[in-house]
């Protein structure tokens, strides 16, 4: 079995300043690793995941998330955000092609 | 190419009656899965299809709640009778059979029990 713990259920941030969406993970064998984010009234979106390969990971909105086995953590980094990154960011585990356990997700607001 | 549909996008029920959630995967997408979100809880996963047939139901919660797939293509989840606790958000995700897992999913269903 799987688990997923988000540390930060509410993550304030000023726009243009950097954040961390942090994201730990249990697991007794191999998982892939996902960050979802979910824009206000909107569905689930995937933002970026690691399979495989390179343990660092980026999206193409400046995301980035790095895969550490060691600490099993997978948090997520932007290094300057903007108004529109204001979301809820679910981290997800998969270990197979089937269903994803998710965090409890962090509430993103990114204030002017 | 479409995304995830799910209906209806809203619904709200008194306790012991029947609701009827229907989702549309991406055409084509094989795999398709329920998960549900209980406010302030995180999402939970309910069950996978792999076309037609049951692959995992293990996060079914009891058997108030069935679920089909004829077919292979869309599905529903049916909820008979709806107590207090079903109220929360139903998401659909579908995925290829083969690839990497992306689970692309739906805008969701926010049922409300009275």
């Amino acid at each position: 079995a799987q688990s997923v713990t988000q540390l930060d259920s509410q993550v304030p941030v000023f726009e243009e300043a950097p954040v961390e969406l942090r994201c730990n993970y249990s697991s007794s064998v191999s998982v892939y690793l996902f960050w979802y984010v979910q824009y206000p009234n909107q569905g689930l979106q995937l933002l970026l995941k690691y399979l495989s390969g390179s343990t660092l990971v980026e999206s193409i909105n400046g995301f980035e998330a790095e895969f550490n086995k060691s600490q099993t953590s997978f948090h997520l980094r932007k290094p300057s955000v903007h108004i529109s990154d204001t979301a809820e960011y679910f981290c997800a585990v998969s270990a197979s092609y089937g269903k994803l356990t998710f965090g409890q997700g962090t509430i993103l607001t990114v204030h002017p | 190419e479409a995304g995830v549909t799910q209906f209806p996008s809203h619904s709200v029920i008194e306790k012991g009656q029947t609701v009827t959630l229907r989702c549309d995967p991406i055409s084509g997408h094989d795999n398709l899965y329920w998960y549900r979100r209980v406010m302030g809880k995180e999402i939970k996963f309910l069950l996978h299809f792999v076309k037609e047939s049951k692959q995992d139901e293990s996060g079914m919660p009891n058997n108030r709640f069935l679920a089909e797939r004829t077919g292979g293509t869309y599905s529903t989840l049916k909820v008979q009778p709806a107590e207090l606790e079903d109220s929360g958000v139903y998401f659909c995700a579908s995925s290829h059979l083969s690839g990497n897992n992306e689970q692309f999913f739906g805008p969701g269903t926010r049922l409300t029990v009275l």
